[in-house]
C-alpha cells in the first residue's frame, strides 16, 4: 500500500523560502509512471494544483508560481521536495503531495500546513 | 488556463436522497475530468476519473458521466457519511484547475 508523508517547518518568515519533503513508502519513486504532485489549499478554501515531477525528473509548474517553485525528486530516499522562495501571507495553506497515475491524483499525503508570519 | 466552475456551491440534503452535482469548463476538456471527496480535516480522496470511471474502492453509488464542457457527478441513495466537499479537477491542458467545490451537507 503506497503512502505519502509531507514534512517540513510549520512557520515560515515572510520573503524566505518554503521547503517541504514528501516521503513515498510502499512503492519506489523511480518505478512506474507517476507524476509526483504538489496541490495546496488555503483554510476554508479550494485546491491549487502546484506543479508535478514525473519519474524521469522532468517537471511542470503553475505559471502563478513558476518564477519562484522548484520541485525535485530523490529517488535514493525515495522523496520529493517542493521550494517555493520569496513567500508572503498569500501562501498561507495546507500543502498536499500527491501521486499521479496519468493525470488523477490516486494518493494522497495527510497534508501540512505552512503559516507565513511576517 | 481552464476554469471548471462547480454548482451548486452547497445543498443541503437528507439521507436517502439523490444528488447532481455539476462541473462545467470554460473549454472543450473531453473527458479528463476527475471528481474528489474531500471530508473535513482530511486530505481529498480520487472518487472517479476520467468522467466515468469509478475508482478502486469507491462506492457504486458514486457514478460520473459528461464530455466536452459539462460533467455531473451522481451520489445515490446518500449516506450520511457522504457529508464532503466535492471538486473536480481538469487533466486536459497544465496547469490543471480544479473547480471552487461543492459541500454537500447531509440533514
Amino acid at each position: 500500500q503506497v503512502q505519502l508523508q509531507e514534512s517540513g517547518p510549520g512557520l515560515v518568515k515572510s520573503s524566505q523560502t518554503l521547503s517541504l519533503t514528501c516521503t513515498v513508502s510502499g512503492a519506489s519513486i523511480g518505478s512506474g509512471s507517476y507524476y509526483w504532485t504538489w496541490i495546496r489549499q488555503p483554510a476554508g478554501k479550494g485546491l491549487e494544483w502546484i506543479g508535478r515531477i514525473y519519474t524521469s525528473g522532468s517537471t511542470n509548474y503553475n505559471p502563478s508560481l513558476k518564477s519562484r517553485v522548484t520541485i525535485s525528486v530523490d529517488t535514493s530516499r525515495n522523496q520529493f521536495s517542493l521550494k517555493l522562495s520569496s513567500v508572503t501571507a498569500a501562501d498561507t495553506a495546507v500543502y498536499y503531495c500527491a501521486r499521479a497515475a496519468a493525470s488523477a491524483m490516486d494518493v494522497w499525503g495527510h497534508g501540512t500546513t505552512v503559516t507565513v508570519s511576517s | 488556463e481552464i476554469v471548471l466552475t462547480q454548482s451548486p456551491d452547497f445543498q443541503s440534503v437528507t439521507p436517502k436522497e439523490n444528488v447532481t452535482i455539476t462541473c462545467r469548463a470554460s473549454q472543450s476538456i473531453g473527458t479528463s475530468l476527475h471528481w474528489y471527496q474531500q471530508k473535513p480535516d482530511q486530505s481529498p480522496n480520487l472518487l472517479i476519473k476520467y468522467t466515468s470511471q469509478s475508482f478502486s474502492g469507491v462506492p457504486s453509488r458514486f457514478s460520473g458521466s459528461g464530455s466536452g464542457t459539462d460533467f455531473t457527478l451522481n451520489i445515490n441513495n446518500l449516506e450520511t457519511e457522504d457529508a464532503a466537499t466535492f471538486y473536480c479537477h481538469q487533466s486536459s491542458s497544465l496547469p490543471y484547475t480544479f473547480g471552487q467545490g461543492t459541500k454537500l451537507e447531509i440533514k
